[in-house]
């Protein structure tokens, strides 16, 4: 069956960076794109970039450009999101999800299946 | 501007029809870009609910249905039921981000 499978639970040190994985099994990796979303406690869905799993091209959140990076790795089928310079403000539940595709060049932009997410904690 | 609005919170009896509004703009769903829905019990992750204006994943009741007009888009809950009490989210592309954009947020309460 299709699943996303995150890494487990970080806590980080502000200033300091996180990197995340996300496991993809059950389709064609190379077909699809990922969304990372995040969830800071008791708030709403927060949008922070994506990837094309199959030609790497990038698009990341206007407020978190400069410290995100989405890469993807095909041979592991995993993708991966490090963030930098993290703050209190980044203390969040991290959600990968799928993109479906609409043609060969081509993404609907929305996910249709969620990783369980990591929780990354930044405190001093 | 960016934002998608949504209301913080509706409630219902069980059986009862609500609506949910999500309220965007020229950049967004005014552009004719879709709209998504996602329903999220509190501790677990987002699941979809409908993808593009008004389509149903296999295994989401025909309960659910959703619309569009202009720069706003609603998703409209026929029947409901306890299980339906969740937080739900509308989520679009916006052309002046070049990203995705995510409603605040609508808290279902089935009284």
């Amino acid at each position: 069956q299709v699943q996303l499978v995150q890494s487990g639970a970080e806590v980080k040190k502000p200033g300091a960076s996180v990197k995340l994985s996300c496991k993809a099994s059950g389709y064609t990796f190379t077909s699809y794109a990922i969304h990372w979303v995040r969830q800071a406690p008791g708030q709403g869905l927060d949008w922070v970039g994506w990837i094309s799993a199959g030609n790497g091209d990038t698009k990341y959140s206007q407020k978190l450009r400069g410290r995100v990076t989405i890469t993807r790795d095909t041979s592991a089928t995993t993708a991966y999101l490090e963030l930098s310079r993290l703050g209190p403000e980044d203390t969040a539940v991290y959600y990968c999800a799928r993109d479906p595709p609409m043609d060969d060049w081509n993404y609907y932009y929305y996910m249709d299946v969620w990783g369980k997410g990591t929780t990354v904690t930044v405190t001093s | 501007q960016s934002v998608l609005t949504q209301p913080p919170s509706v409630s219902g009896a069980p059986g009862q029809w609500v609506t949910i509004s999500c309220t965007g703009s020229t950049s967004n769903i005014g552009a004719g870009y879709d709209v998504h829905w996602y329903q999220q019990v509190p501790g677990t992750a987002p699941k979809l609910l409908i993808y593009s204006n008004n389509n149903r994943p296999s295994g989401v009741p025909d309960r659910f249905s959703a619309s569009m007009s202009g720069t706003s888009a609603s998703l409209a809950i026929n029947g409901l039921l306890a299980e339906d009490e969740a937080d739900y989210y509308c989520q679009s592309y916006d052309s002046t981000l070049s990203g995705m954009l995510f409603g605040g947020g609508t808290r279902l309460t089935v009284l």
